[in-house]
């Protein structure tokens, strides 16, 4: 079965720093572009950051650029996103999302993890 | 950015009802246009992609249709299950997606 899990969310405080993990399974993990993209309470969907396959390229959306790292271990089947400086803006539920294809970046994603929540409030 | 704008933010039909969301796009986008589907508390789930092709496994009362600007999700016949949250994401400026703000199915 293919499966994202994401963990390492929590409470921080304003200008704090975080870094959420995903663990893939069940497909071949180092094939595949990858993406985080989060959702603030009761709000929609924002993407956030993607990265190559082999890392060789890294995309980041202005509201995180400069403070946020994407990054991945193939050998470990494992995404992470290194979030720094947090505002309370940041405030979401962080999603991991497989592109749907390896040759090609799609930027349509599935499957999904089940997110895990950041929550930055003093 | 390429602004997605859906409508109806809210919609309320019954079980069997054909039910038709919009989805309008700032600039044309193409066909790069997807839709996904997201119950309470779960992740999001891709329905359509390429703006009418249909995501394996997903049931064939959901069609999508449109080019350019202009985008329609269908359900053919509402069942239980399909009450949620469907929002319709451009990936014209890939790996710069965006989303639309949402729609949300309820039960009349």
């Amino acid at each position: 079965e293919v499966q994202l899990v994401e963990s390492g969310g929590g409470l921080v405080k304003p200008g704090g720093s975080l870094r959420l993990s995903c663990a893939a399974s069940g497909f071949t993990f180092s094939s595949y572009t990858m993406n985080w993209v989060r959702q603030a309470p009761e709000k929609g969907l924002e993407w956030v950051s993607s990265i190559s396959s082999s890392s060789s390229y890294m995309y980041y959306a202005d509201s995180v650029k400069g403070r946020f790292t994407i990054s991945r271990d193939n050998a470990k089947s494992s995404l992470y996103l290194q979030m720094n400086s947090l505002r309370a803006e940041d405030t979401a539920v962080y999603f991991c999302a497989r592109d749907v294809m390896t040759t090609v970046i799609t930027g349509y994603f599935d499957p999904w993890g089940q997110g895990t929540l950041v929550t930055v409030s003093s | 950015d390429i602004q997605m704008t859906q409508s109806p933010s809210s919609l309320s039909a019954s079980v069997g009802d054909r039910v038709t969301i919009t989805c309008r796009a700032s600039q044309s986008i193409s066909s790069y246009l997807n839709w996904y589907q997201q119950k309470p508390g779960k992740a999001p789930k891709l329905l359509i992609y390429a703006a009418s092709s249909l995501q394996s496994g997903v049931p064939s009362r959901f069609s999508g249709s449109g080019s350019g600007t202009d985008f329609t999700l269908t359900i053919s016949s509402l069942q239980p299950e399909d009450f949620a949250t469907y929002f319709c994401q451009q990936s014209y400026t890939t790996p710069r997606i965006t989303f639309g703000q949402g729609t949300r199915l309820e039960i009349k």
